[in-house]
């Protein structure tokens, strides 16, 4: 099993739709996860970090599930430039060292 | 501003040469990281480094070594470039290594 799965789609999604990914993690013990978004040909960038109680950046809302181990990342009012490659992010031990592990990426594109 | 740079930012070099890449942050980050991203895998860590004189191996290190004299620098060094070595490479940075990365430009290494 993977240690950090996500629906590779592609979201083909309206202009001003609301959109939602999750992402699904193996380990328990993750307390760090975030959500990055990746431009074709570019480096991920921090979209934004996901919080035990949920948290919203404007648009974006993000939310943590434990019990069933998922993040969410849901976008309101879609704008054409939320096309992207949306990664999930989540912290895992290795060896005994801490790492982040990325997620493939759902990709989504906005139609106007 | 504080940043990270990667240099060259595309190369193209032969079978069985040993080929070098750059990674320079102004973070003053403890943590580096090196990843490379290929369609349908994702981002897969190559190596990373907590601190000076600090490397680890990731999930697919064989073929690439990387070594830590300042804090600022972490090359990645292929010792006999391989055509499965063909990839985009991204180093990144991190504060703590549960915390958020930052990642440079990317390389793009074409081995023929």
């Amino acid at each position: 099993r993977k240690e950090v799965e996500q629906d590779p789609g592609p979201f083909n999604v309206p202009e001003g739709a609301t959109v939602a990914f999750n992402c699904t993690y193996s380990n328990s013990a993750s307390q760090s996860f975030f959500w990055y978004r990746q431009d074709c040909r570019k480096e991920p960038k921090l979209l934004m970090s996901v919080y035990s109680s949920g948290n919203e950046d404007g648009r974006f809302t993000a939310q943590l599930n434990r019990a069933s181990q998922y993040i969410s990342l849901l976008i309101r009012d879609s704008k054409l430039s939320d096309s992207a490659t949306y990664l999930c992010v989540v912290n895992e031990m290795d060896f005994g060292n801490e790492k982040l592990t990325f997620g493939t990426g759902t990709r989504l594109t906005i139609i106007p | 501003d504080a940043e990270i740079t990667q240099s060259p930012r595309h190369k193209i070099t032969e079978t069985g040469r040993q080929v070098t890449l750059a990674c320079h942050q102004t973070w003053n980050h403890n943590n580096m990281f090196w990843y490379r991203q290929d369609l349908g895998h994702g981002l897969r860590l190559i190596h990373y480094s907590y601190g000076v004189q600090d490397t680890n191996k990731g999930e697919v290190s064989d073929g690439y070594s990387v070594s830590r004299s300042n804090t600022e620098d972490l090359p990645l060094t292929l010792e006999s470039a391989a055509s499965s070595q063909t990839s985009v490479y991204f180093c990144a940075s991190s504060e703590h290594p549960r915390a958020e990365q930052y990642f440079g430009p990317g390389t793009r290494l074409t081995v023929t």
